[in-house]
Formats: structure tokens, C-alpha cells, sequence
């Protein structure tokens, strides 16, 4: 069965300009995460949906960092006018669900690497 | 707030021998505990879960892990090590909101390198 899917692998951008960074869940997860892993950091909490809405986004540094889940699947983490420090390896991570009585573990992609020149 | 603290940036074991891997937490109420593994240029793979029960948990891999109420840790551990473990290990917590929503706190990680 397919896993958590994240494209593009690899974004090199200016810095100043738009991206879009996606995530395809295992099937039938309803819980979706975006960490952000920098180079010898563990990965630090972006944000966090249960289904369509945003259950806690209390990890996105600024207002530049947006993310949709429209239709309880695929979501798309957004970064406005993007700066040299975003650059990091944005990490989606699904779980089957995000209820209190679930103790699954999270199941992650292999990451989208940002560079911002 | 919830936390969990990796004291050890790398650890380096001889193939063959025991390893340990060290994580301490911070939580208030019961702690859920997960340790993860990180190959190069992968994603993170889940190893194992402590949420009640025994204290030694059994995972993937041959890893096991001991949660110690008394000392806040949660060690990660296996009895003869491979070249193939050398990855990076992350401990995670799992910080639940009045809310009934939560996500996970993962530690700094500690790269394990096991020498042939």
C-alpha cells in the first residue's frame, strides 16, 4: 500500500518568492501533521488537522506559513515571500486518527527539501 | 508543557555489543512515549510505544525500551548492535490539549553510528 507522499523532493527558490509544498496521507488517515526538521534539529511542530479543519497551528512561525486541508486528504503547506531561514526539510506525517483514545503512531513522508537562496 | 530531552548528540557502539540510547521526559499526567528511527534522506519510521503497561517495550527491529517512572526515562536499547542501526534516533512525546487535541513533541535526536 502506498505511504505518505510529499512533492515536490526538492524546492529551490528565491528568496522573496511563493511556494507550495504538498502532502498526500496514507488513505483513510484523518489526522495530518507538517513538522519542519533543520539540519541537525529534530523535527519542530508546524501544524496539526483533524479531517478538514486545523485542529492547533500553533507551531507556524508567522503569518507567512499557511496550510489547507480542503477535502480531509491532501494537504498543501504554503510560504508567503520566503526568507533564507525557512529553508529546511518540511516533513508531513499521518495518523489513523487524532482522537484522545488513539495512541497509533504517526507514519511520515520522506520530507520536501526547501532551499531558499 | 510537555518535553522530552536526548542528552546525547552521537553514540558509538561496536558491533555486537549492547547500545543504549538515552531519553528523559517532562510530562504532566500519564506519558505516551514513542521512539523513532531516521535513515539518510528518509523519512522518520516509527520503532516502538509506551502508553501503559509494561515497563519494557518491544519494537521493530529487535529495539526494546524501558520506561522509568521514577527516573523520567524512556531508554531506548538493543542486546547486539548492527552496522545497519547506525541512523538517527529520535525520542517523541505526545502533548495532549484540554482541547482533546495533540500532537508530539520530538527531542533534538542522537545519531548512533555502530563500527564494524
Amino acid at each position: 500500500g502506498a505511504g505518505v507522499s510529499q512533492t515536490p523532493s526538492n524546492k529551490v527558490t528565491e528568496k522573496g518568492k511563493y511556494v507550495e509544498l504538498r502532502c498526500d496521507p496514507i488513505s483513510g488517515h484523518t489526522a495530518l501533521y507538517w513538522y519542519r526538521q533543520s539540519l541537525g534539529q529534530g523535527p519542530e511542530f508546524l501544524i496539526y488537522f483533524q479531517g478538514t479543519g486545523a485542529a492547533d497551528d500553533s507551531g507556524l512561525p508567522n503569518d507567512r506559513f499557511f496550510a489547507v486541508r480542503p477535502e480531509g486528504s491532501v494537504s498543501t503547506l504554503k510560504i508567503q515571500r520566503t526568507e533564507r531561514g525557512d529553508s529546511a526539510v518540511y516533513l508531513c506525517a499521518s495518523s489513523l486518527k487524532g482522537t484522545a483514545k488513539n495512541t497509533g503512531e504517526l507514519f511520515f513522508g520522506e520530507g520536501s527539501r526547501l532551499t531558499v537562496l | 508543557a510537555q518535553s522530552v530531552a536526548q542528552p546525547e548528540d552521537q553514540v558509538n557502539v561496536a558491533e555486537g555489543n549492547p547500545l543504549t540510547v538515552k531519553c528523559t521526559y517532562s510530562v504532566s499526567g500519564n506519558p505516551y512515549l514513542f521512539w523513532y528511527v531516521q535513515y539518510p534522506n528518509r523519512g522518520l519510521q516509527f520503532l516502538l510505544k509506551y502508553i501503559t503497561g509494561d515497563n519494557l517495550v518491544k519494537g521493530s527491529y529487535g529495539f526494546e525500551a524501558e520506561f522509568n517512572k521514577s527516573q523520567t526515562s524512556f531508554h531506548l536499547k538493543k542486546p547486539s548492535a548492527l552496522v545497519s542501526d547506525s541512523a538517527l534516533y529520535f525520542c517523541a512525546v505526545r502533548d495532549m490539549r484540554t482541547s482533546g487535541t495533540y500532537k508530539y513533541i520530538f527531542g533534538t535526536g542522537t545519531r548512533l553510528k555502530v563500527l564494524a
